[in-house]
């Protein structure tokens, strides 16, 4: 069956350290994969797309990979400040319309 | 404002009642979806309509009916709803397309007692 998971339900780091994130899938071929940040009591933001022929995609502090021999996705935050606080998810996109996500991995940054 | 707004925030609905979630994207967008969100579970994806059209209906129980009338608006009409309904529903727009990135409102929590 299908399946994504994400490694850890929750993750506590000290402040400035880099937080790293991991999103392993099974049975699928995605094209594209994703990041999102949700907020307790809000829904999910788009953080950063990552294309199957893409290694490595950043935006300021944020850094994707990709694997597909893997089936494997890092997300790193570097620097990491509480703001940074949030549940992340990856999500595939299994067809023109199937948005699929994991289960998402809290982070907490501690000062 | 992420341009998905979602009415009403909040709800609490007993089993027999009947209600509706509301939901109005301001993007442009082809694409509309309705996601649950339970505690300790993934999105799970509810329906998918593409320019007013069910391109989607993920196993969903009937007494969940969505409507869109067009390609801004979207309900998802209640009927004689169980506890275990009790969830955060997201919806959510995107452009036609693949690797397109969904736009999600806040979410309208229920709670079915």
């Amino acid at each position: 069956s299908q399946k994504i998971e994400q490694n850890s339900e929750a993750l506590n780091i000290q402040e400035g350290k880099t937080a790293t994130l991991t999103c392993n899938y099974t049975n699928y071929s995605p094209a594209y994969l994703q990041w999102y940040r949700q907020d307790p009591g809000r829904g999910p933001v788009f953080l950063l797309l990552i294309r199957e022929n893409e290694k490595e995609k950043r935006k300021e502090r944020l850094k994707v990979t990709f694997d597909t021999t893997l089936k494997q996705s890092l997300f790193h935050i570097t620097a990491s400040q509480p703001a940074d606080s949030a549940t992340y998810l990856c999500a595939l996109i299994s067809g023109t319309y199937k948005y699929i996500f994991g289960t998402g991995t809290r982070l907490k940054v501690l000062a | 404002e992420t341009g998905v707004t979602q009415t009403p925030r909040h709800l609490v609905m007993g089993m027999t009642n009947k209600k509706s979630l509301k939901c109005e994207q301001h993007l442009g967008h082809n694409a509309m979806y309705w996601y649950k969100q339970s505690a300790k579970k993934p999105l799970e994806l509810m329906f998918v309509y593409n320019f007013k059209e069910q391109t989607e209906n993920n196993s969903v129980p009937s007494r969940f009916s969505p409507e869109c009338p067009n390609s801004s608006h979207l309900f998802l009409h209640l009927h004689t709803l169980q506890p275990e309904d009790s969830a955060l529903y997201l919806c959510a727009s995107s452009q036609t397309g693949d690797g397109n990135t969904i736009y999600f409102g806040e979410g309208s929590w229920l709670t079915v007692v």
